[in-house]
């Protein structure tokens, strides 16, 4: 799978929008971007997951890079609960196995 | 409502004796995982299973066993646990096959071994 590369750790206000930032300068033609987020005491869940399109759901937006080598996830309004580590993962179109490599993640932290 | 669940989420043990987390979903996914989430290591992957009976290695599988008798059921069992097996795991599940599929996971059982 190719790597992801992201910001240890950010912060933002309550009710600010936030962009996580994350860079995948090897990923190729098939790879899917998918986002996921480990809130505090919690199991990782699924944000939201894109090929080549900016897609929006419930919890946040994905916009991705015309070249793909990179992409954000937009919390448009940042509240406490969404203080957590945020993975960006790459997966490959690959029916051999359907693991999933978290790197280090994102650690957002969530001021009132 | 869907979800995966496991049990305990919270074990302490003595070294070498047998114990086993069970992991049930209910979304009759094909695909289920075991991972390990330790302190600047991230989430690893003990096992997996494509579907019942199919089972194979993660990253890190030695001292833990798995079986898939049934779809919905996927334990981890430790014949013998060891100080070193302490973590926190997590276990998830999906539809299997294609990249677009997205993970669910339990809350996490947290052992330790004494």
């Amino acid at each position: 799978d190719a790597k992801t590369t992201q910001p240890n750790s950010m912060e933002s206000n309550e009710e600010e929008p936030v962009h996580l930032p994350c860079n995948h300068s090897t990923i190729s033609g098939t790879d899917y971007i998918h986002w996921y987020r480990q809130l505090p005491s919690q199991g990782p869940e699924y944000v939201i997951h894109g090929l080549t399109s900016n897609v929006n759901n419930r919890m946040a937006s994905l916009a991705i890079a015309e070249d793909r080598k990179s992409s954000t996830l937009i919390l448009h309004r940042a509240t406490l609960r969404d203080a957590a580590v945020y993975y960006c993962i790459l997966r490959a179109r690959d029916f051999d196995t359907d693991k999933l490599i978290f790197g280090t993640g994102t650690r957002l932290q969530v001021f009132p | 409502e869907a979800q995966v669940t496991q049990n305990p989420r919270y074990l302490i043990t003595v070294t070498g004796k047998k114990l086993t987390v069970t992991c049930s979903q209910n979304m009759n996914h094909e695909y289920m995982s075991w991972y390990r989430q330790d302190p600047g290591l991230g989430l690893r992957q003990i096992y997996y299973s494509m579907n019942v009976e199919v089972t194979d290695k993660g990253d890190v599988p030695e001292g833990y066993k798995v079986s898939r008798k049934e779809k919905r059921n996927f334990p981890l069992i430790l014949e013998s646990p060891s100080p070193n097996q302490t973590s926190l795991y997590f276990c998830a599940s999906s539809f299997q096959g294609a990249a677009k599929n997205i993970q669910y996971f339990g809350a996490g059982t947290r052992l330790s071994v004494l």
